[in-house]
């Protein structure tokens, strides 16, 4: 499959717990990007990356959320102390570049904080 | 700042014509993409603006205005299976923005039989 796949699909954690994401992108795609979608909203935009560079980060990100893209390739969302605020469906979008090309979205996690 | 304002919901039925307007207000301006996203999936493209004018693929057709900070997507003979959200999003245009995309909160579309 050459599409951008993310893992999990879902998780449920407890208030307090550290959780991980991982998003693979296409292979040749030099941008990656992390979005939050909350329900009866659009995706709001988190953090990205070329390569392995994280370019900006959201104001959305707080100092509880890091994200790494090691040899720019495979992605990771690590959110800690999570809290119920948290619990929204997060995706992840690849682009081969910045500014000509559309972004494809994997399937994105649900994450669900109790 | 960047705002991005669309019809939270429309409804037609099965066989019409449905047009979704999008208008927008950013401060860079790198395009303007149309996305489907059925509940609990993920968005797929469906079209891509960047010079004022009308794209059309299928069933599909997409317009833009630059001046107006103006955008619609056009859905012709519509199936059941439209039934979704309809997500318009701007891609930022310069320095840090270029490349993020900026989303509207979607219209959700209800195709009736």
């Amino acid at each position: 499959d050459t599409g951008v796949s993310q893992d999990p699909r879902h998780k449920i954690t407890k208030r307090g717990q550290n959780v991980t994401f991982r998003c693979d992108p296409i292979s040749e795609h030099n941008r990656l990007y992390w979005y939050r979608q909350t329900l009866g909203q659009g995706p709001e935009f988190l953090t990205y990356f070329q390569n392995e560079a994280q370019l900006e980060k959201s104001r959305l990100l707080s100092d509880r959320f890091s994200a790494e893209r090691p040899k720019g390739s495979f992605s990771t969302l690590e959110i800690q102390r999570t809290e119920q605020g948290d619990s929204a469906m997060y995706l992840c979008a690849s682009s081969l570049t910045a500014g000509s090309d559309e972004q494809y979205f994997g399937p994105g996690t649900r994450l669900t904080v109790t | 700042g960047q705002n991005i304002d669309q019809p939270t919901e429309m409804t037609a039925t099965e066989g019409a014509i449905v047009q979704i307007n999008c208008t927008y207000q950013t401060s860079g301006f790198n395009g303007l993409f149309w996305y489907q996203q059925h509940a609990g999936e993920a968005p797929t493209f469906l079209s891509y603006n960047v010079l004022d004018g009308l794209e059309e693929k299928g069933r599909f057709s997409s317009f833009l205005s630059r001046s107006k900070g103006y955008s619609y997507l056009l859905l012709k003979e519509l199936q059941m299976k439209d039934s979704a959200s309809y997500l318009c999003a701007v891609r930022g245009g310069r320095g840090s923005t270029l490349g993020r995309l900026y989303f509207g909160r979607g219209t959700q579309l209800t195709v009736w039989p």
